[in-house]
């Protein structure tokens, strides 16, 4: 079955660089678009960006630009986010999901990993 | 930008009770791009409708979803204990990017 786990979370200066990992298993992670999305305490989701199957399209929220990146290694089964220059509005749960059709760009969500928790403090 | 607006913000009613919740949209969703998630505390979103009524696999009958252009609701025939939860509406594929709403969050009254 498809599983999905995030890596990488815990406490990260203001002003510091963060970088989350999530391991994909159980479906041909080449074949599927990625995504990102994270969720502050209380609010709701926040879709953050996405990079296509095949690591050559990447596209990205405009309040995130600038300061994300996402990639991925076909070859681990593995992808990546990156995120400069934190601040405490960063704070969140981080997740990483899967497109439920390959090459497609249905962009809903039906495997979830289960979450890092990211914290900001000094 | 497309901004997505659900209501109420909370809903407090029993089992047993009919409810609907609304998700509407500031344009038209082409191809009626949106989704429905459920989340309870400490969990991931859990899908359940995409193309605005499509429901997800193990998605009991009781939940259906429904609408098009800008107004999109989901509806809970008959609450069960479980439902209680808080459910987000999320648009797709109308440009590369996407947007969740604020939530509506349903308690047991």
């Amino acid at each position: 079955q498809v599983q999905l786990v995030e890596s990488g979370g815990g406490v990260v200066q203001p002003g510091m660089s963060l970088r989350l990992s999530c391991a994909a298993s159980g479906f041909i992670f080449s074949d599927y678009g990625m995504h990102w999305v994270r969720q502050a305490p209380g609010k709701g989701p926040e879709w953050m960006g996405v990079v296509s199957h095949d690591g050559g399209t990447k596209f990205y929220a405009d309040s995130m630009k600038g300061r994300l990146t996402i990639s991925r290694d076909n070859s681990k089964n593995m992808l990546y986010l990156q995120l400069s220059s934190l601040r405490g509005e960063d704070a969140a749960v981080y997740y990483c999901a899967k497109e439920p059709v390959k090459y497609s760009s249905a962009w809903y969500f039906l495997h979830w990993g289960q979450g890092t928790l990211v914290t900001v403090s000094s | 930008e497309i901004v997505l607006t659900q209501s109420p913000g909370t809903l407090s009613l029993s089992p047993g009770e009919r409810v609907t919740l609304s998700c509407r949209a500031s344009q038209s969703l082409a191809r009626n791009s949106l989704a429905w998630y459920q989340q309870k505390p400490g969990q991931a979103p859990r899908l359940l409708f995409y193309y605005a009524s499509t429901r997800a696999t193990g998605i009991p009958d009781r939940f259906s979803g429904s609408g098009s252009g800008t107004d999109f609701s989901l509806t809970i025939s008959r609450l069960e204990p479980e439902d209680f939860a808080v459910y987000y509406c999320q648009l797709y594929g109308t440009s590369p990017s996407s947007t969740f709403g604020q939530g509506t969050r349903l308690e047991i009254k």
